[in-house]
């Protein structure tokens, strides 16, 4: 089984609609993050969270937020999604300075 | 803000020839990550390198850190198909604690 998970894998949505991206690991790291992808711009960090307490936000945190359930758990919300915000998701774990990534989730907004 | 640029930004090779992708910044970094991506798959970390003018290799991979710790290297000998990838370098500072900043890729393919 793989080490992070992510839910859902595709997702096509409208404009305004609340999109939630799921992300498990079994890996027990404290710390979890979520970057989306676009062509030409590289990964950029959206939040990250060192434990179940702490979430911060990263680069790109506008129109987005974050609830860690646990440990093993963190979720990445787009309240009103905008056509901008389609991009790949992807959720990591951290352990040192190295990362470990999910799958991603394709997300597109109509 | 610390920028990483990678150069180039694609690449398009014959099997068997080798090639060098570069990732430089004007920043100290403690530690340097190289990924490769697939396509509809996440990065997968290949190798860290923590030390000015440490070298790694990993198979026909070879992955080098600069003396300042500003920028890497990363050499393929006799390139493969299956070497065919996004190549992602992210880096590490002091201040920016576990946080990455990372490169915008070189996409390789790699062809028969």
């Amino acid at each position: 089984d793989a080490d992070v998970t992510q839910t859902p894998r595709n997702r096509i949505t409208k404009t305004g609609k609340r999109i939630m991206l799921e992300c498990s690991q079994t890996k027990g790291h404290d710390r979890m993050y979520w970057y989306r992808q676009d062509p030409g711009l590289g990964l950029r960090l959206i939040y990250y969270s060192f434990d179940v307490k702490d979430i911060n936000k990263g680069e790109i945190s506008d129109g987005y937020s974050v609830s860690r359930q646990a440990q093993a758990k963190f979720s990445l919300s787009l309240e009103s999604a905008i056509p901008n915000q389609t991009a790949l998701y992807f959720c990591a774990t951290g352990h040192r300075n190295e990362q470990f990534f999910g799958p991603g989730t394709r997300l597109t907004v109509l | 803000t610390q920028l990483l640029e990678q150069s180039p930004q694609f690449l398009s090779i014959q099997e068997g020839e080798n090639l060098t992708v570069y990732c430089n910044s004007s920043s100290v970094f403690s530690s340097l990550q190289w990924y490769r991506q697939e396509p509809g798959e996440g990065p997968v970390l290949l190798v860290t390198v923590v030390t000015g003018g440490e070298v790694k290799k990993l198979k026909r991979l070879t992955f080098q850190f600069g003396d300042a710790r500003k920028d890497s290297s990363l050499h393929i000998t006799a390139a493969q198909p299956g070497d065919t990838g996004l190549y992602l370098c992210a880096g590490a500072s002091l201040t920016s604690g576990s946080r990455l900043t990372f490169g915008e890729g070189t996409q390789l393919t790699v062809n028969p």
